[in-house]
Formats: structure tokens, C-alpha cells, sequence
């Protein structure tokens, strides 16, 4: 497509659910991120992909994160046992090599009750 | 985690004026880049630099890189309605591939 599709735009959780966040990259971007957005604040960065290779994912804040993006395009970020601190807006963003500027999508808002 | 350092945390102003906002770090980086987020959408980019030193402008912004390479200053020249949001640097360093965003600035602007 021609930006970065993530979906579910919302998604309201009862804590302890797991969820699960999709990100389509734009078609043929090498590299693939993404950030944690509390209210008020700046992304803060999570996980980055080259292709289907996960290389960095020491902004992950706990073993409840995982994220996958097992064919190099596609991505999904998984949050299980959700709990409060978790509600922000996920972004994802996607770049044609390493080192150029990203793309953002336009998110999507976790809300935990 | 760690967030650079912007000001100021926001400004209103009315249309026409000129705008001023800058970013500082402790640490050292390599590219700072300029990013503006509206309401319910993800960041835009808007400029990019990648040289200690380096002014580059895109229509109405300006950027520069800090000759110290741990700040980065963005102007912004007869500002429009549209102008309004939320204004974001960030920094990349070494061989990282994700950046390091700032605080934000947000920007009213007034007819």
C-alpha cells in the first residue's frame, strides 16, 4: 500500500486479556520498528526488524511483549496479560534501508480497564 | 526510558509569527530529525540532518544541527492555521538503527 496499515485503530482490553497488533509495512521497506506512545509524551522505541530478522528488542518493557514478523513484511506485536500501565498508542514505522527516515503509521490506542 | 530534552513544552502564537523550538541531549548523535504529529495520526517527518553543523530547510522550516552534536534547533517562518501540532525532534547514534524522541512541543496557533 502506499503508507503503513495498522490495525485495530482501537482496541479496549479487560486486564489479564491477551492482544494482538498488526502492522503492514510499506511494500519492499527493509526495516521495521515499533515505539510506545504514553499520553503526553514521545514514542519511545520497543523492537526493530531488518527483513524477518528481529535485531533490537531491548525497549521491550517485560516478557508480556513479543513481537514477530516471520515472512520479513508483515508484523505483530503481542501483549499478553494485559494490564494498566500498558494503554498507549502502539506505532509502527517502516524504511526502505537502515539509517534512512521512517514512516509512520498511524497507530493504534491500547486501552486497558 | 530516555527522552530528549525540547522546548518549550508548548507555545501559542499568532499566525504570521516566526517560531523557534530546540532539543537537547546528553548524549552524542549521529542524525536528528524534525517530526510533526497531528491528532490521532503518527508522526510526519519533516526534515532530516545528518552532519554536525548542517542548516537545511524544507519551505517555511529550518533545521540545524548542533555543532556539538547533542542539540538541534527548529524554526519555523510565518506560521499558518495549519501548523498546529505537535512538534517532535529525535536522534539517532552510533550504529543504532531506532531513535531516541523528545518531549514534544505543541504549537497553538491564533488568527
Amino acid at each position: 500500500g502506499a503508507g503503513v496499515s495498522q490495525s485495530p485503530r482501537y482496541k479496549v482490553a479487560k486486564r489479564g486479556q491477551d492482544v494482538a497488533l498488526r502492522c503492514d509495512p510499506i511494500s519492499g521497506h527493509v526495516s521495521l520498528f515499533w515505539y510506545q506512545q504514553a499520553l503526553g509524551q514521545g514514542p519511545e522505541f520497543l523492537t526493530y526488524f531488518q527483513n524477518e530478522a528481529q535485531l533490537d528488542k531491548s525497549g521491550l518493557p517485560s516478557d508480556r511483549f513479543f513481537a514477530e514478523r516471520p515472512e520479513g513484511s508483515v508484523s505483530t506485536l503481542k501483549i499478553q496479560r494485559t494490564q494498566q500501565e500498558d494503554s498507549a498508542v502502539y506505532l509502527c514505522a517502516s524504511s526502505p534501508v537502515q539509517g534512512a527516515g521512517y514512516t509512520f503509521g498511524s497507530g493504534t490506542r491500547l486501552t486497558v480497564v | 526510558g530516555q527522552q530528549l530534552n525540547q522546548s518549550p513544552q508548548s507555545m501559542f502564537i499568532q499566525e504570521g509569527e516566526d517560531v523557534s523550538m530546540n532539543c537537547t541531549s546528553s548524549s552524542i548523535f549521529n542524525t536528528w530529525l524534525w517530526y510533526k504529529q497531528e491528532p490521532g495520526e503518527g508522526p510526519v517527518l519533516l526534515i532530516a540532518l545528518y552532519k554536525a553543523g548542517e542548516l537545511t530547510s524544507n519551505g517555511r522550516l529550518t533545521a540545524q544541527f548542533g555543532i556539538t552534536r547533542k542539540d538541534s534547533f527548529l524554526n519555523i517562518s510565518a506560521s499558518i492555521p495549519s501548523d498546529v501540532g505537535i512538534y517532535f525532534c529525535a536522534g539517532r547514534g552510533g550504529t543504532a538503527s531506532k531513535l531516541t524522541f523528545g518531549t514534544g512541543t505543541r504549537l497553538q496557533v491564533t488568527l
